[in-house]
């Protein structure tokens, strides 16, 4: 069973804090995604890693960062979190010919 | 760049009645098209791709490159179909996927 795994379900975190968001996946994939839900919105694109160390950034880069070390893992910061980062987040990853598959989402509030 | 639009936020349909969501895109290139589900509480997953051409809990979607549209329909809507329906598009190599803005599916009893 395929498994793209995100490190938390619901962070509660202040204005100004720097912001840590983890994602795994164990399909060996090149391609990793980080998008933000929200309603009436759909999924924006924040940014996405076709390979080790390589980053693009996406629709919606302002305000964040990403990391990509090892190719399971794509970490995506917030610098220093606002409330209008208040969102639900999901990874995902892809290989050529695959669809994309996402993790669970972590629901991150900004107080 | 709006790449991927779906014109309605909210549809809803009689259980037993047509249901067609609508996707239209826009990309240079040839995309591959996908539509997506979340039931309430779970997690986005593949519903249909549209080279696979299969048809995945009644629902079908035939892309149209003329109208560059990949609606999304089902002759009989179920219950079980209330969900948020996306569709999507990614480029040839698969690294960049795109998605719209998510039709709310609600089937009346």
């Amino acid at each position: 069973d395929v498994k793209v795994t995100q490190s938390s379900r619901y962070l509660v975190k202040r204005t100004g804090e720097k912001v840590f968001l983890e994602c795994v996946q164990d399909m060996d994939h090149e391609n990793m995604f980080w998008y933000r839900q929200d309603p009436g919105l759909g999924l924006r694109l924040i940014y996405f890693s076709y390979d080790v160390k390589m980053k693009e950034k996406g629709d919606i880069p302002e305000g964040y960062s990403v990391s990509r070390e090892k190719k399971e893992r794509f970490s995506l910061i917030l610098e220093s979190a606002s409330t209008n980062q208040t969102s639900m987040y999901l990874c995902a990853s892809s290989s050529r010919n695959t669809e994309a598959f996402f993790g669970q989402g972590t629901r991150l509030t900004v107080v | 760049a709006q790449r991927v639009t779906q014109p309605e936020k909210l549809l809803s349909v009689f259980k037993g009645a047509p249901v067609e969501l609508k996707c239209n895109y826009s990309y240079s290139g040839s995309p591959e098209l996908f539509w997506y589900v979340q039931y309430s509480r779970q997690r986005l997953q593949l519903l249909l791709r549209h080279i696979s051409r299969e048809s995945i809990k009644g629902f079908t979607a035939d892309l149209n490159k003329g109208e560059t549209s990949f609606h999304l329909k089902k002759p009989f809507a179920q219950e079980e179909d209330s969900a948020m329906y996306y569709c999507a598009l990614s480029g040839w190599a698969g690294n960049q996927f795109y998605f719209g803005t998510g039709t709310s599916l609600t089937v009346i009893p």
